[in-house]
């Protein structure tokens, strides 16, 4: 079972377009995030929502928007598609607070290969 | 701000042997988690180890252990028996409780057989 699980994992999409990522955790985590990974395969954070509501939001274009229909589920929606955006977009999800070896710790997806030409 | 700092861009390891990649932080937090996570060139982010700053004890991981010195700020990644499915990008990382996750600009491992 895969505990976050993003789909589509290539996406190859001409400038312009507008374009979707999905994203799900099965594992029960009330904290979700999108991170950008750039050709020099530096991370960052993108957006984190805890609960559906959005608690962090870095300078990003406003053509990235993400929502969070449930707490398991965090999509990311890209307007008018730029060369720049090109990347791997990964979805992650963690469950602060709690007192295990598990908590606090982010676990990510596999990661979603954009490529726009 | 805080910052994470991998000075080695590349590291190499002959197989079955032991390898140490490097990672600095900047926090004026007391109370924080630090990790390692690997890249293989899959590009899956996988964990690979973590370490609450209040736990003097450093962790371990089957091979993997860190070197953790909160005074120095300061969070190594040991890696014992090399094998070659070590072979990966990996990156440190830094959390402040209830925070993104901050990272360092990785270290490619190489190992040799």
């Amino acid at each position: 079972d895969t505990a976050v699980s993003q789909t589509p994992k290539y996406l190859v999409t001409q400038m312009g377009n507008d374009k979707s990522i999905k994203c799900e955790q099965n594992l029960g985590h009330d904290t979700m995030y999108w991170y950008k990974q750039d050709s020099k395969k530096f991370l960052k954070i993108m957006f984190s929502y805890n609960n559906k509501e959005l608690i962090i939001n870095e300078t990003v274009p406003n053509r990235f928007s993400p929502k969070s229909p449930d707490k398991a589920h965090l999509n990311l929606h890209i307007n008018s598609l730029e060369l720049g955006d090109s990347a791997v977009y990964f979805c992650a999800s963690s469950q602060d607070g709690a007192a295990t070896p598990s908590g606090n710790t982010i676990y990510f997806g596999e990661g979603s290969w954009l490529t726009v030409v | 701000a805080q910052t994470v700092t991998q000075s080695q861009p590349e590291m190499s390891v002959q197989e079955a042997e032991t390898v140490t990649l490097s990672c600095t932080y900047d926090t004026s937090e007391s109370d924080y988690y630090l990790f390692w996570y690997k890249q293989p060139p899959s590009r899956q982010m996988i964990l690979v180890i973590r370490q609450e700053a209040y736990k003097q004890q450093n962790a371990t991981e089957n091979r993997f252990s860190v070197n953790f010195q909160k005074a120095a700020k300061s969070f190594s990644l040991k890696i014992s028996d090399s094998q070659l499915g070590d072979a990966a990008m990996y990156f440190c990382a830094y959390r402040k409780y209830g925070n993104k996750l901050v990272f360092g600009a990785g270290t490619i491992l190489r190992v040799k057989s």
